[in-house]
């Protein structure tokens, strides 16, 4: 089993609507949490750090469940610019900045 | 101005050749990283340094040697390249070791053995 899951996709929504990606980690000694970005053959780039309490970022949302070891995103008002890759990661504190790499949800918002 | 920089940003090459892949980072940060990134898109941490000191050293083959000149820095020597190795790999740096610091990305290498 992987220690970090995603859907893989493809999730295929119109402009406007609000999709949800899901991602689950199976060390519960993960202390860090994170959604990156990644656009076709390019870098991953820090779309947002997710935080116990819940947190946003206009239209982008993430949830963290420690309990069920389980994070979220929501991208409401879906934007063309928005297709790309969401990269669910994790960190155990106390291995310094390794991050763990979710295998992606894959995007593509059409007109 | 490129906060991460790698060169070269393609490498084609045969099996068996010896490789290099350089990173510079100009962001003043402390901790630098090497990720591979396969066919299937899993990026998987290799190797990284905090101020030139190795700190993870992940289950890489010994052909794979980095090196840390000075905390801006970090190379990638590859021995006896293998079809396998074919993959994208990306730098990475962060202001410390701390595991909640953002890592900030180069754009990637595309190695492609033949």
């Amino acid at each position: 089993r992987k220690e970090v899951e995603q859907d893989p996709g493809p999730f295929n929504v119109p402009e406007g609507a609000t999709v949800a990606f899901n991602c689950t980690y199976s060390n519960s000694a993960s202390q860090s949490f994170f959604w990156y970005r990644q656009d076709c053959r390019k870098e991953p780039k820090l779309l947002m750090s997710v935080y116990s309490s819940g947190n946003e970022d206009g239209r982008f949302t993430a949830q963290l469940n420690r309990a069920s070891q389980y994070i979220s995103l929501l991208i409401r008002d879906s934007k063309l610019s928005d297709s790309a890759t969401y990269l669910c990661v994790v960190n155990r504190n106390n291995q310094g900045g390794k991050l763990i790499f979710g295998q992606g949800t894959e995007l593509s918002v059409k007109p | 101005d490129t906060a991460v920089s790698q060169t070269p940003k393609y490498l084609v090459t045969q099996m068996g050749n010896d490789k290099s892949i350089k990173c510079e980072q100009n962001l003043g940060h402390d901790t630098m990283y090497w990720y591979k990134q396969d066919s299937k898109k899993f990026l998987k941490i290799m190797f990284s340094y905090n101020n030139k000191e190795l700190i993870i050293n992940e289950t890489v083959p010994n052909r794979f040697s980095p090196k840390s000149p000075d905390k801006a820095h970090l190379n990638l020597h590859i021995n006896s390249l293998e079809l396998g190795d074919s993959a994208v790999y990306f730098c990475a740096s962060s202001q410390s070791a701390g595991g909640a610091d953002t890592q900030y990305f180069g754009p990637g290498t595309r190695l492609t053995v033949l």
